[in-house]
């Protein structure tokens, strides 16, 4: 079992819709939670972070935590083409020496 | 934002070169910095983690000698990719962070071409 498991995709959606990425990690002590973009040929961005139990909102996008059931996901409201990507999910822990545990990411593709 | 200065963008040199890639932390201090690399169409590859004034810590499988990295300060980190051969060709990227529980921050990333 992976440390962290993305559906790889990809996953399509029309444009104006909700898009849903999921991620689920293994450690139970993780406390810290990234969500990443990359463009094709491009370096990830950081898009959210979040820390604790519940939704956390940035403009069109909505992390959420549920550290019981050791998941995470990313909701991104009227989808964009621009919006087509890598998602990664990265999880912080102390378990795991100071590295970021990365997912290996889902490809989003938004049609207009 | 935390910005992560990564040069050069991109490099092409002969067979058995070495070639050294720079990062900076601009407006925060890197107390640790990754690097990873990237093969198209897959995932991060993480090479090592550095730690200010530290010896880096190398993945498994990741040469040490042949590529040297060096972080002699809170803003700079280096790698030194030895003798490059065209199997060392990649998408090389830079990262950088200050706590252990805050995200890294990532370079643009550098694309090496050995021919």
């Amino acid at each position: 079992q992976k440390e962290v498991e993305q559906n790889s995709g990809p996953l399509s959606v029309p444009e104006g819709a909700i898009a849903s990425l999921n991620c689920t990690y293994s450690d139970r002590v993780s406390q810290s939670f990234f969500w990443y973009r990359q463009y094709s040929g491009k370096s990830p961005e950081l898009i959210m972070s979040i820390y604790s139990n519940g939704d956390k909102e940035d403009g069109r996008f909505t992390a959420q935590l549920n550290k019981a059931s050791q998941y995470v996901s990313l909701l991104i409201r009227d989808s964009q083409p621009s919006d087509s990507a890598t998602y990664l999910c990265a999880v912080n822990g102390p378990t795991n020496a100071g590295k970021s545990t990365f997912g290996d990411g889902t490809t989003l593709t938004v049609k207009p | 934002g935390a910005v992560v200065s990564q040069h050069p963008s991109w490099v092409i040199c002969k067979s058995g070169t070495s070639v050294k890639i720079e990062c900076r932390s601009l407006d925060f201090q890197a107390t640790t910095m990754f690097w990873y690399r990237q093969f198209p169409k897959q995932s991060l590859m993480l090479m090592a983690t550095s730690n200010e004034g530290s010896k880096a810590t190398y993945e498994q499988g990741v040469e040490k000698d042949k590529f040297l990295i060096n972080h002699a300060s809170l803003t700079l980190s280096t790698l030194t990719v030895t003798s490059a051969h065209p199997e060392d060709s990649s998408f090389y990227i830079c990262s950088a962070r200050d706590h252990s529980n805050q995200p890294q921050h990532f370079g643009d990333g550098t694309r090496l071409s050995i021919l």
